[in-house]
């Protein structure tokens, strides 16, 4: 299958710094990318749908001035956690798909925690 | 109500034993599912899509009940690796996939 990778894999930050989170496909161009949170025993949780040069879509309940997503390739999107607090604390994982059709491949997620 | 609702478990079983979950779904305009596997800390992979009609692969069979609302997964002759956490997760027409919470296997030796 296809493979996204994202970097970094561990993040250990003080409260208040910003996080930035790279999504990469690796073997094909992604038109759409998304990002999910998971936290501990939760299904994942969709934050936002991101295209190619456009801006993205974020879920309700998910502000957009503190996860920021940037989509400027067709093979990378980042998220930046900005003034990250404790209760960023997650796993945070991308999915990219290619183009036509549901399948999404899943990166191998970022695991934040903010002290 | 959620969209997607599984029984989080957790299903201890034996090796070697036969396991089946069920996951129900509201949105009566769902498009397709899929069943993933999730390990712990690692991202969910796609284990496989499931069809009206039922699908086999290997140990695994699942099944889409559309007159009820239900999605259920059948392993066979459960090993030990199967321990995990599957998802089952819809798509809706909307670009979005909806993730279940998620059934915990551990299959005990």
């Amino acid at each position: 299958g296809a493979v996204v990778s994202q970097h970094p894999s561990w993040v250990i930050c003080k409260s208040g710094t910003s996080v930035k989170i790279e999504c990469r496909s690796l073997d094909f161009q992604a038109t759409t990318m998304f990002w999910y949170r998971q936290f501990p025993k939760q299904s994942l949780m969709l934050m936002a749908t991101s295209n190619e040069g456009s801006k993205a879509t974020y879920e309700q309940g998910v502000e957009k001035d503190k996860f920021l997503i940037n989509h400027a390739s067709l093979t990378l999107s980042t998220l930046t956690v900005t003034s990250a607090h404790p209760e960023d604390s997650s796993f945070y994982i991308c999915s990219a798909r290619g183009g036509e059709g549901e399948t999404q491949y899943f990166g191998p997620g970022t695991r934040l925690l903010v002290l | 109500r959620k969209e997607v609702e599984q029984d989080p478990g957790p299903f201890n079983v034996p090796e070697g034993a036969t396991v089946a979950f069920n996951c129900t779904y509201s949105n009566s305009a769902s498009q397709s599912f899929f069943w993933y596997r999730q390990d712990c800390r690692k991202e969910p992979k796609l284990l496989m899509s499931v069809y009206s009609s039922g699908n086999e692969d290997g140990r695994f069979t699942a099944q889409l009940n559309r007159a009820s609302q239900y999605i259920s997964l059948l392993i066979r002759d459960s090993k030990l690796s199967d321990s995990a956490t599957y998802l089952c997760v819809g798509y809706f027409g909307n670009e979005k996939l909806t993730f279940g919470t998620g059934t915990r296997l551990t299959i005990i030796p």
